[in-house]
């Protein structure tokens, strides 16, 4: 099984500020994906990041806020744009290796 | 109708007893069905992976497809307080690869 290791795991950030979130799989994968988990609810998925071309977004996810890169098989960054408090959730890194893996997520905090 | 149902519980059960945990679906395409456990500030961990209809094991847990009733489910024996998290079920339907989540229920063990 794939092990997905994801950074930062926490951060408070201020509004109109953007971060970026880091994920690496310790084998080639073809298909990575980001996830949102607000608090109580279960995982909405925000984009699948394809190695080498754009990333497929979700309905309601757009590119200029949580753009994606995905420059190797192993590698996969998520930035989230221009924050504000609506933000403020837990972002999972996820990899396809037969079934889907996780890494253990970047809680962010928006103030 | 959502795709997937889950009730969220939360679910208290003594130690040693027996759980069931339980997902509908409305997509006759889903083919791939699995659970993941998630502890508090963790990432979602695999537990089961099962495709066709029927039931897998493994140790404590047993997964359960019944895809004409469109239905699935997890059982653990034996529960211990370990196994306290919030379970989530999901589905994958197709070449995509991404997952369709329930809710999750969370699951209280007491010693």
């Amino acid at each position: 099984s794939a092990v997905i290791s994801q950074k930062p795991s926490r951060d408070i950030c201020q509004r109109g500020t953007s971060l970026t979130i880091q994920c690496q799989v310790d084998s080639q994968v073809t298909m990575m994906f980001w996830y949102r988990q607000q608090p109580g609810q279960s995982l909405t998925l925000i984009a699948t990041a394809n190695q080498g071309s754009e990333a497929t977004y979700e309905s309601g996810f757009v590119i200029d806020k949580f753009p994606i890169s995905r420059p190797n098989l192993t590698f996969s960054t998520l930035t989230v744009s221009n924050m504000s408090p609506e933000d403020s959730s837990i972002y999972l890194c996820s990899a396809m290796d037969g079934p889907a893996f996780f890494g253990q997520g970047t809680r962010l905090t928006v103030v | 109708q959502k795709e997937v149902e889950q009730d969220p519980g939360p679910l208290s059960v003594p130690e040693g007893a027996i759980v069931s945990l339980n997902c509908t679906y409305s997509n006759s395409a889903f083919q791939y069905f699995m659970w993941y456990r998630q502890y508090s500030r963790k990432g979602p961990e695999l537990l089961m992976y099962t495709y066709s209809s029927g039931n897998k094991e493994d140790g404590r847990f047993t997964a359960q497809v019944d895809k004409s009733s469109k239905y699935i489910s997890l059982f653990i024996r034996d529960s211990q307080p370990s196994d306290s998290a919030t379970y989530l079920c999901a589905m994958d339907g197709g070449s995509q690869g991404n997952l369709i989540f329930g809710k999750g229920t969370k699951l209280s063990v007491k010693p």
